[in-house]
């Protein structure tokens, strides 16, 4: 596609809830990363992926987060038993390859725990 | 890990005047260096990029200059127009062979008509 596409734009969650978080990256672009993205912050690095592969998910705030790519292109961050410090926006972005390439960001998903 | 701090987190100016940013960064081995500019509600979009191996970078009214002595490298807007009116994060690559970029908290920039 022209762009990083994220989806939903917009999810309103109750506390205990979990979510699903769609990414759909620039194609052909080995790497892709998730990002959160919490009010008035800059973004923060959750995890990595090159392909399929998980390289990286030392940003992952507990277990109750996950990340998938399983055919190295679209990807799934999911929250389990959302809280209310999971509020934020959840920002997906991707580059031709890994380093020092210019990482592409998507829209973002605005994520509210009420 | 990396450590990004940036400053100010609110600049104004008046529309015609230059614009600032400073961005310190703590790990040496970085050797990449966006800008980007997030507008209210949109994402983040790269303006300017510099790696290591300069020291300064021009596009337009828009400069970054680094300092690897330092460590630490800025963004410098001239002649600003209102439609530069918006969030910017520096950010720098995590360096070591660790994956992903530390951006700082953010200036909120304000055009003054």
């Amino acid at each position: 596609g022209a762009g990083v596409s994220q989806s939903p734009r917009y999810k309103v969650a109750k506390r205990g809830q979990d979510v699903a978080l769609r990414c759909d990256p620039i194609s052909g672009h080995v790497s892709l990363f998730w990002y959160q993205q919490a009010l008035g912050q800059g973004p923060e690095f959750l995890t990595y992926f090159q392909n399929e592969a998980q390289l990286d998910k030392s940003g992952l705030p507990s277990d109750r987060f996950f990340a998938e790519r399983p055919e190295g292109s679209v990807s799934t961050l999911k929250i389990q038993r959302t809280q209310q410090e999971d509020s934020a926006v959840y920002l997906c972005a991707s580059s031709l390859l890994r380093q020092l390439n210019t990482i592409y960001f998507g829209e973002g998903s605005w994520l509210t725990v009420v | 890990g990396e450590n990004v701090e940036q400053h100010p987190s609110t600049l104004s100016v008046q529309e015609g005047d230059s614009a600032v940013i400073k961005c310190t960064y703590s790990d040496s081995a970085s050797n990449y260096f966006p800008w980007y500019k997030q507008e209210l509600g949109k994402r983040p979009q790269l303006i300017i990029d510099i790696r290591s191996n300069v020291g300064e970078k021009k596009d337009q009214r828009i400069a970054v200059t680094l300092n690897k002595t330092a460590k630490h490298f800025s963004l410098h807007i001239t002649e600003t127009q209102p439609e530069d009116s918006a969030v910017y994060f520096c950010a720098a690559d995590s360096g070591g062979g660790a994956d992903g970029l530390t951006f700082g908290k953010g200036t909120h920039l304000i055009i003054q008509p």
